[in-house]
């Protein structure tokens, strides 16, 4: 079955670059059945969406990151990233990749990776 | 698009019939998901499409609604159904989610 892994530091300092990888595996990631998204949680907080990517290469992402967030794909290696710009300590969360599986009538993100805890920190 | 869940928590017993609620700021047919998230655990999806059971979630748990108007319902709650729940709309970009409902044993 698919499952998906992220990876990456789990500490980054105030202004750097967070950069996070989700591997997919038991499965391709080049289908257009699916949207592949990030998703954060703060602390003891709700959900956040990131934004998405398709296979193709279309993104998305959630205007409320002020052009901070940069996804892309690798087809190659299977994989998906994201990239946030600046960050501050706003930015510690639990940063979880995850499956959209498209329908006509209604999308649900299916699969989720088990998460990926980040702290910005100096 | 603005999601509104309520109540934040509530305590029930084992049997007892749950239901959460959740309001969209604007229509969104039924572009409607829930999620179960444990403690430590990454959500689970549960119910999409506003009523559509997700497959091997438990038929204790059903979904109804559509526009604004949502309801998850949890009929004779079992102990590994306390939780976070959330509903998650998407209709529209940016998606959101609910603020989510804890569900915590009386």
């Amino acid at each position: 079955q698919v499952q998906l892994q992220e990876s990456g530091p789990g500490l980054v300092k105030p202004s750097q670059t967070l950069s996070l990888t989700c591997t997919v595996s038991g499965g391709s990631i080049s289908t257009a059945d699916y949207y592949w998204n990030w998703v954060r949680q703060h602390p003891e907080k709700g959900l956040e969406w990131i934004g998405y990517i398709f296979y193709s290469g279309n993104t998305y992402h959630n205007p409320s990151l002020k052009s901070r967030a940069t996804i892309s794909i690798d087809t190659s290696k299977n994989q998906f990233s994201l990239d946030l710009t600046s960050v501050t300590f706003a930015d510690t969360a639990v940063y979880y990749c995850t499956r959209e599986r498209i329908l006509e009538w209604s999308n649900h993100f299916d699969i989720w990776g088990q998460g990926a805890p980040v702290i910005v920190s100096s | 698009i603005q999601l509104t869940q309520s109540p934040p928590s509530l305590s029930a017993s084992i049997g007892d019939r749950v239901i959460i609620t959740c309001r969209a700021s604007q229509d969104i047919s039924r572009y409607l998901a829930w999620y179960q998230q444990k403690p430590g655990k990454a959500p689970e999806v549960l119910i999409y499409g506003a009523s559509t059971l997700q497959s091997g979630v438990p038929s204790r748990f059903s979904g109804s609604g559509s526009g604004t108007d949502f309801t998850l319902t949890i009929n004779s709650l079992q102990p590994e159904d306390f939780a976070t729940f959330y509903c998650h709309q998407l209709l529209g970009y940016p998606y959101t989610f609910g603020q989510g409902t804890k569900v915590e044993i009386k």
